[in-house]
């Protein structure tokens, strides 16, 4: 099983929709979880920290599934601009290295 | 604005030239990482410093070295530049307690 695990997509969907992604971690001993968003040829750029008793910004909501060992990350009224690859990140905790999964590819459709 | 900033931020190399790409940070933060990203692989971590002259390795770090000698730069050297290193370099400072990275803009590396 690899470490980090996300549906690589692509997901397509029209304006206003809700999406969820989710993100499977092998290490049980992993401390603290991201979500990053990434435009083509562009950098990751952190979206949401998850915390265990799951967090909100905005649009978007994030949770964590510690027994299961998965986080989440819910989209409602999704916009064009929320096109982007989303990355799932975890930290084991030596170092605070992170191990990201693949992404996955959002389009939001007109 | 995490302050981060990697040069060259475009370069075209042959098959067994060394290369030096820099991160330059503003901030003073301890932690730097160098990854590398590849369509079908994601990121992947290739070194990292936790300090001024400590540092340690990813999990794909073969081919590759680091020098942090100051805390605000973090250097990544191919010694010798292979095709399979064509890629897309991205530098990342830590910056709090929960470990979370904010990233360079990246450097796009091509070796012929």
């Amino acid at each position: 099983r690899k470490e980090v695990e996300q549906d690589p997509g692509p997901f397509n969907v029209p304006e206003g929709a809700t999406v969820a992604f989710n993100c499977t971690y092998s290490n049980s001993a992993s401390q603290s979880f991201f979500w990053y968003r990434q435009d083509c040829r562009k950098e990751p750029k952190l979206l949401m920290s998850v915390y265990s008793s799951g967090n909100e910004d905005g649009r978007f909501t994030a949770q964590l599934n510690r027994a299961s060992q998965y986080i989440s990350l819910l989209i409602r009224d999704s916009k064009l601009s929320d096109s982007a690859t989303y990355l799932c990140a975890v930290n084991k905790g030596s170092n605070y290295k992170l191990t990201f999964g693949k992404g996955t590819l959002l389009t939001v459709n007109p | 604005d995490a302050g981060i900033t990697q040069s060259p931020r475009h370069k075209v190399t042959e098959t067994g030239t060394p290369v030096t790409l820099r991160c330059h940070q503003t901030e003073n933060h301890r932690y730097m990482y160098w990854y590398r990203q590849d369509p079908g692989h994601g990121l992947r971590l290739i070194h990292y410093s936790y300090g001024v002259k400590d540092t340690d390795k990813g999990e794909v770090s073969d081919g590759y070295s680091v020098s942090r000698s100051k805390t605000e730069d973090f250097l990544l050297t191919l010694e010798s530049a292979t095709s399979s290193q064509t890629s897309v370099y991205f530098c990342a400072i830590r910056t709090s307690g929960m470990g979370e990275q904010f990233f360079g803009p990246g450097t796009r590396l091509t070796v012929l």
